[in-house]
């Protein structure tokens, strides 16, 4: 089955900086790739998601990219503020069944 | 427009004791999800139901069971909970035609 790594699972950035976090698949079959934040006692959210067949998708101060021959795909948060502090998830899908999540990352912008 | 609304919110439960986590959404969605989020471990899938009168056993499905009576319903039932279950428990829906997955808020399940 599908095996997803997530890194790092903490970050703490300066508010305004970017920030990154890494994920990993190990099936090609997988042809969807979401991202979600979640809040502190909230579910998680869609913040943007990307198909096997683009590189790369922005969505304001959110990007994610995607390299399919290396099985990785990135969320990039730049010019981050207070309100950008959650947990993020990503996730691998091949349309079956069964989505697999990443174990987390917990960012912190500092003010 | 609620989304996927979840009962209850919170409870504390002795083991060996049943307990059901009910799950409602409002948007028609075919496809529904049960996870349990465990520190450390991500989101796992407990069971699935692609369309009213189907389910599916997923990653961690051990000690719990659901069913799907029509399609705005997806409880999730514990027969005799165990401290391991202890855990917080997402349902989901998924927006059809695409991998959108829409999430309640959460019933964090204490088991003693």
């Amino acid at each position: 089955g599908e095996n997803v790594e997530q890194h790092p699972s903490t970050l703490s950035v300066q508010e305004g900086d970017s920030a990154v976090i890494k994920c990993t698949y190990s099936d090609s079959a997988s042809n969807y790739f979401p991202w979600y934040k979640q809040e502190l006692g909230k579910g998680p959210q869609l913040i943007i998601d990307i198909r096997s067949n683009v590189g790369e998708k922005k969505d304001q101060r959110i990007a994610v990219t995607l390299n399919k021959t290396a099985k990785h795909f990135s969320l990039h948060i730049t010019e981050t503020q207070p309100e950008d502090s959650a947990v993020y998830f990503c996730a691998a899908w091949n349309t079956g069944n069964q989505f697999y999540f990443g174990t987390g990352t917990s960012l912190t912008v500092i003010p | 427009t609620a989304g996927i609304t979840q009962a209850p919110t919170s409870q504390i439960l002795a083991a060996g004791r049943s307990m059901t986590l009910r799950c409602t959404q409002d948007m028609r969605h075919n496809a529904m999800y049960w996870y349990r989020q465990d520190l450390g471990l991500g989101l796992r899938l407990i069971h699935y139901s692609n369309t009213a009168g189907t389910t599916g056993k997923g990653e961690v499905p051990d000690g719990y069971s659901v069913s799907r009576a029509n399609t705005d319903d997806f409880p999730l039932t514990l027969a005799s909970a165990v401290p391991s279950q202890t855990s917080v428990y997402f349902c989901a829906s998924r927006r059809a035609g695409t991998g959108e997955l829409f999430f309640g808020e959460g019933s964090r399940l204490t088991v003693l």
